[in-house]
């Protein structure tokens, strides 16, 4: 079945470490997004990538990371500069970018909830 | 610049009555429009979306949205609610340029009561 494979499901961080959580698509999307999830906030962007070995910025990148080097994947990293980090992490792909593909449905994986101790 | 606004956090119904689930939007030109569901601990489920034509749109599950250009709204409704549909609904907006980034909500938890 084709969809979006998000792991690990739960992690725990210390302050001051770095995490990656990861994202795989073999739906053969060529946009992928990161969003994080915080109650009564909805989902605010945080990084989104249209090609491969590109990505730009979205609403609140910063203290993360993200790396686009095939089609299939799409890792986040959460760096020790990510202040709050605690939040339920939701990855998303849809096909087709630009105007023509506005309309296209986002899928999204079932998310990974990072909680920092 | 786009912005959803969905003024219930929280909105409760008896199972068998109609719900509706509010939602209003801001974009430059005419909008894509999308409902999505979360169930608890899950990613999004997409429900429906409008993108030009009949203002009445027909989705997953018996729920429907109406496009009111004139209100900017994008309300989702269902004509009989079931315990079943108790979950987080996210109204999302993209505009039609080559930006193309999709604009969520708040969100608005529906419980529906037996």
């Amino acid at each position: 079945d084709g969809g979006i494979t998000q792991s690990p499901k739960y992690l725990f961080r210390k302050e001051g470490q770095n995490v990656t959580l990861s994202c795989e698509q073999n739906l053969n999307h060529d946009a992928m997004y990161w969003y994080r999830q915080d109650p009564g906030q909805g989902l605010r962007l945080i990084y989104y990538s249209q090609i491969v070995n590109d990505f730009q910025k979205g609403d609140i990148a910063e203290g993360y990371s993200v790396s686009r080097e095939k089609k299939e994947s799409f890792p986040l990293t959460v760096t020790s500069a990510q202040k709050n980090p605690t939040a339920f992490y939701l990855c998303a792909s849809k096909t087709g970018t630009g105007g023509l593909g506005g309309a296209n449905v986002l899928t999204f994986g079932a998310g990974s909830r990072l909680t920092v101790l | 610049a786009q912005s959803v606004a969905q003024p219930e956090d929280q909105v409760n119904v008896a199972e068998g009555n109609p719900l509706t689930v509010k939602c209003t939007y801001s974009v430059s030109g005419n909008p894509y429009l999308f409902w999505y569901v979360q169930y608890p601990n899950r990613g999004l489920q997409f429900l429906l979306k409008y993108i030009t034509g009949d203002n009445l749109v027909k989705g997953s599950y018996g729920f429907e949205a109406e496009f009111n250009k004139s209100q900017t709204s994008f309300h989702l409704k269902k004509p009989s609610a079931l315990v079943s549909d108790s979950a987080l609904y996210f109204c999302a907006v993209r505009d039609r340029t080559g930006a193309n980034n999709l604009f969520f909500g708040t969100g608005t938890r529906l419980t529906v009561i037996p």
